[in-house]
């Protein structure tokens, strides 16, 4: 079974802090992405990655920068955390973009930025 | 942009049939239709993926009509465990390169 493994389940940061969320996949999968989540939005595509230091945006980039060094692990970094970005963050890997090969998620980062 | 389109909510008994439509004028050739269902404080879980016409596995079955502009999850006899948000996913490509969008999700509630 694939593991999306995300660092934390509950984080709490203040506002101006720079905020680090890890995800780390154990299926050697080329792709990965970050989703925020909020109540009557659904799932929203922060940036996803195609392949070590590759990235692209994804539908709300804005406020936030994404890293990926090796091919298991997918960072979001909010540079200067607001309150706004106080929601729930999903990490989820896939061999290939295209919609045909499923998505597997991790738990969720709650983060809370007070 | 290949949009997909759900009800925010629906209700049913336990024991009734649960079909939740999902609408996506605008998919493309190539693109799969995959549905995802998710628990509270969990991530989304892969429930059931087709092309065309109709696909069963043990948890759901999955019907597309002809022009593929819809979609319908079929849920036999739901029980309380079934409730939960689901997701219907069609791939974005209107980028240029495959962005995998999903939609605000329908909440499934389901009454004893």
């Amino acid at each position: 079974d694939v593991k999306v493994t995300q660092s934390s389940r509950y984080l709490v940061k203040r506002t101006g802090e720079k905020v680090f969320l890890e995800c780390v996949q154990d299926m050697d999968h080329e792709n990965m992405f970050w989703y925020r989540q909020d109540p009557g939005l659904g799932l929203r595509l922060i940036y996803f990655s195609y392949d070590v230091k590759m990235k692209e945006k994804g539908d709300i980039p804005e406020g936030y920068s994404v890293s990926r060094e090796k091919k298991e692990r997918f960072s979001l970094i909010l540079e200067s955390a607001s309150t706004n970005q106080t929601s729930m963050y999903l990490c989820a890997s896939t061999v290939y973009a295209r919609d045909r090969d499923p998505l597997h998620f991790g738990n969720g980062t709650r983060l809370t930025v007070t | 942009l290949a949009k997909t389109t759900q009800p925010i909510s629906m209700d049913s008994y336990e024991g009734q049939e649960v079909n939740i439509t999902c609408s996506h004028n605008n998919i493309a050739t190539n693109d799969y239709i995959t549905w995802y269902q998710q628990f509270p404080s969990q991530g989304p879980r892969f429930i059931i993926q087709g092309y065309k016409t109709k696909v069963t596995n043990e948890v759901a079955s999955l019907f597309i009509p002809a022009d593929r502009k819809s979609s319908t999850l079929s849920l036999p006899r739901v029980s309380l465990s079934d409730t939960a948000v689901y997701y219907c996913l069609v791939g974005d490509s209107g980028a240029g390169s495959y962005q995998l969008t999903f939609g605000k999700g329908t909440k499934l509630s389901v009454i004893p």
